[in-house]
């Protein structure tokens, strides 16, 4: 079956840095997409890999091992509004994507 | 603003109600999704339509109805729903290319559903 397993929730400390570990289970790999979503808001497009390594966005960077089907997102010097969850998804071969269940991210002062 | 709309936002129904979500697209986008995400869970994707074609997901209920006069509307028609219902219910559009790779989706808002 197609699975992606993410944390339920991470604590974190304002100026530090976090890293948000994904795994997966996909028919088929096309890609590995991160979506943050605040509370009551719609979800929004972090970054995608296809392929191995890591992309740097500013603060944010996303890695991937396709081999370990594993990715994670580094989040740096933390703000009080990085506190969101953060969505793991998977492109499988017919690509439609895998959701993970969200890592909901606490950022204390 | 995201260029994804959608009305209602919230909307109160009873299990012997039929009412309708609309989604509204004004990115130029060729696919438009629907997708339920309830509490602590993944996003499931319900149906999506795409240059032309309807994939649909086999454990979606047949009270749900989609509807996609163009590539720019989506609807989600309901209709005696049941209190498991209650959820967000997220549209999503995304370009596809001739190989029908999709890029980055981006959403709307969401309706939140409440079944009585």
């Amino acid at each position: 079956g197609q699975n992606i397993d993410q944390p339920t929730e991470m604590t974190a400390t304002e100026g530090a840095i976090v890293q948000i570990n994904c795994t997966y289970q996909t028919s088929g790999f096309n890609g590995l997409f991160w979506y943050q979503q605040h509370a009551g808001e719609a979800p929004t497009f972090l970054s995608y890999n296809v392929l191995d390594g890591l992309e740097e966005k500013g603060r944010f960077s996303s890695f991937l091992s396709r081999s370990k089907g594993y990715s994670y997102l580094l989040l740096k010097e933390l703000q009080m509004k990085d506190s969101a969850s953060y969505l793991c998804a998977g492109m499988d071969s017919n690509y439609q994507l895998i959701w993970g269940a969200g890592t909901k991210l606490i950022i204390k002062p | 603003e995201t260029g994804v709309t959608q009305t209602p936002r919230h909307l109160v129904m009873g299990m012997t109600n039929k009412k309708s979500l609309k989604c509204e697209q004004h990115l130029g986008h060729n696919a438009m999704y629907w997708y339920k995400q309830s509490a602590k869970k993944p996003l499931e994707l319900m149906f999506v339509y795409s240059l032309e074609e309807r994939v649909e997901n086999n454990s979606v209920p047949s009270r749900f109805s989609p509807e996609c006069p163009n590539s720019s509307h989506l609807f989600l028609h309901l209709h005696t729903l049941q209190p498991e219902d209650s959820a967000l219910y997220l549209c999503a559009s995304s370009q596809r290319g001739e190989t029908g790779l999709p890029y980055e989706q981006y959403f709307g808002p969401g309706t939140r559903l409440t079944v009585t």
